[in-house]
């Protein structure tokens, strides 16, 4: 069974930050998803990587496979990105459901 | 646009009560799955399923059965409702169809089991 792993559990931060979240996980995967997730429960899929880079937005996803360690960063970061950004991987190619970390609770101040 | 609904927003049972909780999506998505998160737990797979009547257990299935007698309809049932069920129950579902397999979630379900 995957362990996914993010740091920090907490973070407060300025607004205009570079805000980096980091997420590890223990065993080979098909693909890993950022998830952003406010107050009132509804998730909204960010990113979905299997290599390289992606970048929406102020928003950009890394993922090192060798290493199984992926960074959400966020840059100018606004008030409205105060989340809770969640990790999830994916270890099969079928319809296994996904493994997630615990989340980082993010609060951006004005 | 996906859209993934839940029947319910909030929800009180009593303890022992037969519980069911619908979700449906509108984008004939093949996989749906439910999950439960808990603070400090984060999110877990209760079951999911990829296609009509069929349902594979997740990391968490005990207490649970779930129901997909069509595509776009997938029932999360808790056969005797326990406290230990209190939680918030998300509904997500994904298509392979479309390369990417992003998952898709529902607004959730707070249930509480008194």
């Amino acid at each position: 069974k995957n362990e996914v792993e993010q740091s920090p559990q907490n973070l407060t931060a300025q607004e205009g930050e570079f805000i980096t979240i980091n997420c590890s996980y223990s065993v080979g995967i098909s693909a890993l998803h950022w998830l952003q997730q406010h107050p009132g429960g509804g998730i909204v899929s960010l990113f979905m990587l299997s290599s390289g880079k992606k970048k929406h937005g102020r928003l950009i996803a890394t993922i090192n496979i060798q290493e199984k360690h992926s960074s959400l960063h966020i840059t100018a970061s606004h008030p409205r990105d105060s989340a809770v950004y969640i990790c999830a991987v994916r270890a099969g190619g079928g319809a296994d459901g996904l493994t997630f970390g615990k989340g980082t609770h993010l609060i951006i101040q004005p | 646009d996906v859209k993934v609904t839940q029947s319910s927003r909030y929800l009180v049972k009593r303890t022992g009560e037969k519980v069911f909780l619908e979700c449906v999506q509108d984008m004939d998505h093949e996989n749906m799955f439910w999950y439960r998160q808990d603070p400090g737990l984060g999110l877990r797979l209760i079951y999911f399923s990829y296609d009509v009547k069929m349902k594979e257990k997740g990391d968490i299935p005990e207490g649970y059965s779930v129901s997909r007698e069509k595509k776009e309809r997938f029932s999360l049932i808790l056969e005797s409702a326990s406290t230990n069920q209190t939680s918030m129950y998300l509904c997500a579902s994904s298509s392979p169809r479309q390369g990417s397999e992003t998952q898709y979630f529902g607004p959730g379900t707070r249930l509480l089991v008194l």
